[in-house]
């Protein structure tokens, strides 16, 4: 059984075009919603986290939304450049982040010039 | 955020052989963890490493084939054993620090069984 469900798959955005990678969880117990950047060869790096009483949260060029009625929250990048292509995935956690992650699948996000 | 080493980086191994990878940290943390990422895949919990006591696996692992150890705050190590072609990934420490909630991972070590 998949928790997180994360799509779409792959994605090739213009530069300065806003990605938009969706996350949907089946587990309410989950309580932290974190995104991770990969690139080749490198171990995954946290871009950014978010709560279940926040709907939205901004960390530079990157913002998630959550909509916890839904189970659903979705990272979007904003004015995206072609150093933000990588692999982004989705995770969560319960006991805010004390747990293991349980990943999505991952999107293959290309930025093209 | 906490410098993660892991060590080999990368290895080839035969078939029926045992590799233990190390996970090193440069500070005191709460949660350490093991994750497994299949080539093209993505990142699946192995086990949470418990210091002082047996590791805490996930469904369809197990100790005797993946054994833990955890002796103190800054140190974990993963045997993969009597490994097989289809143990061949990327093994990733993950750690989360004292008071903090963000996990940062290694930066992996790829695994090619022969």
């Amino acid at each position: 059984q998949q928790q997180v469900k994360q799509s779409p798959q792959s994605l090739i955005v213009q530069k300065g075009g806003i990605p938009i990678i969706n996350c949907a969880y089946e587990n309410t117990a989950f309580d932290y919603f974190p995104w991770y950047q990969q690139f080749p060869g490198k171990g995954p790096a946290l871009l950014i986290a978010i709560r279940p009483d926040v709907s939205e949260k901004k960390e530079g060029r990157f913002t998630i939304s959550f909509n916890k009625s839904a189970k659903q929250f979705s990272l979007h990048i904003m004015d995206s450049q072609p150093g933000d292509s990588a692999t982004y995935f989705c995770a969560a956690s319960k006991r805010g982040g004390a747990d293991g992650l349980t990943f999505g699948k991952g999107t293959h996000l290309i930025i093209q010039p | 955020s906490a410098v993660i080493s892991q060590k080999p980086s990368r290895d080839i191994c035969q078939r029926g052989t045992s590799l233990t990878i190390q996970c090193q940290v440069d500070s005191q943390v709460t949660m350490m963890f093991w994750y497994r990422q299949q080539p093209g895949q993505s990142l699946t919990l192995i086990a949470t490493a418990n210091q002082g006591s047996e590791a805490t696996y996930e469904s369809g692992f197990v100790i005797d084939k993946f054994p833990i150890s955890r002796p103190n705050l800054t140190f974990s190590t993963l045997t993969v054993s009597n490994m097989s072609p289809e143990d061949s990934s990327i093994y990733l420490c993950s750690v989360v620090e004292q008071g903090g909630t963000e996990a940062f991972f290694g930066q992996g070590t790829r695994l090619t069984v022969v």
